[in-house]
């Protein structure tokens, strides 16, 4: 499965869009991205996945560039509930779903 | 109805004993894993079970002993507990073929070896 690479930490202001990248340049032909979530002491949420289209679901957005080599994840109307660690990650989409995690990028959505 | 559910909850217990964690899920689905988060936060696979037989066996101690009864269940035991075995595990769960399935996570048990 081909390594993602995301900041660390960012912010956002409790209303406003939230916008986080990820980088995936080595990713395959036949490779999905997912975005899963997990908030403090829970267990990881899924959010969305795309292959090449965009793709929007009631929780978020997902922007894959033409590429493929990144894509964006985008939560409309970040809330406070929203604080939590994202995780992009890239697989086949076949077989048993092993999901490989990396560190994620903690998103703290501010009052 | 909770989707993929574990017991225990909490979990603490002395070096040396043996342990068990259950995971259900009444999601219909044929797979199902066990993670395991350390205390540096990093998730990694430990096992899957497609149908009660096993498919994935990462580099686990032999101490760790999944078992599925049926597609819906899969349990981990744990013989002779060390400290490094402290840890939150989860149990997840998803359908197994040629999609993009996504997966359902339980809320994990915190295991605390003393």
């Amino acid at each position: 499965d081909a390594k993602t690479t995301q900041p660390t930490s960012m912010d956002c202001a409790e209303g406003r869009a939230a916008n986080l990248p990820c980088n995936h340049s080595t990713i395959s032909g036949n490779e999905y991205v997912y975005w899963y979530r997990q908030i403090h002491s829970q267990g990881p949420q899924y959010i969305i996945h795309g292959l090449k289209n965009n793709e929007t679901n009631e929780m978020a957005s997902l922007i894959i560039t033409e590429d493929r080599k990144s894509s964006t994840l985008i939560l409309p109307h970040a809330t406070l509930r929203d604080t939590a660690v994202y995780y992009c990650i890239v697989r086949v989409a076949a077989g048993a779903q092993k999901l490989v995690f990396g560190q994620g990028t903690r998103l703290t959505i501010n009052p | 109805d909770t989707a993929v559910s574990q017991t225990p909850k909490y979990l603490v217990t002395q070096m040396g004993n043996d342990k068990s964690i259950k995971c259900e899920q009444n999601l219909g689905h044929d797979t199902m894993y066990w993670y395991k988060q350390d205390s540096k936060k990093f998730l990694k696979i430990m096992f899957s079970y497609n149908n009660k037989e096993l498919i994935i066996n990462e580099t686990v101690p032999n101490r760790f002993s999944p078992k599925s009864p049926d597609k819906a269940h899969l349990n981990l035991h744990i013989n002779s507990l060390e400290l490094g075995d402290s840890a939150v595990y989860f149990c997840a769960s998803s359908q197994y073929g040629t999609g993009a399935y996504e997966q359902y996570f339980g809320p994990g048990t915190r295991l605390t070896v003393t």
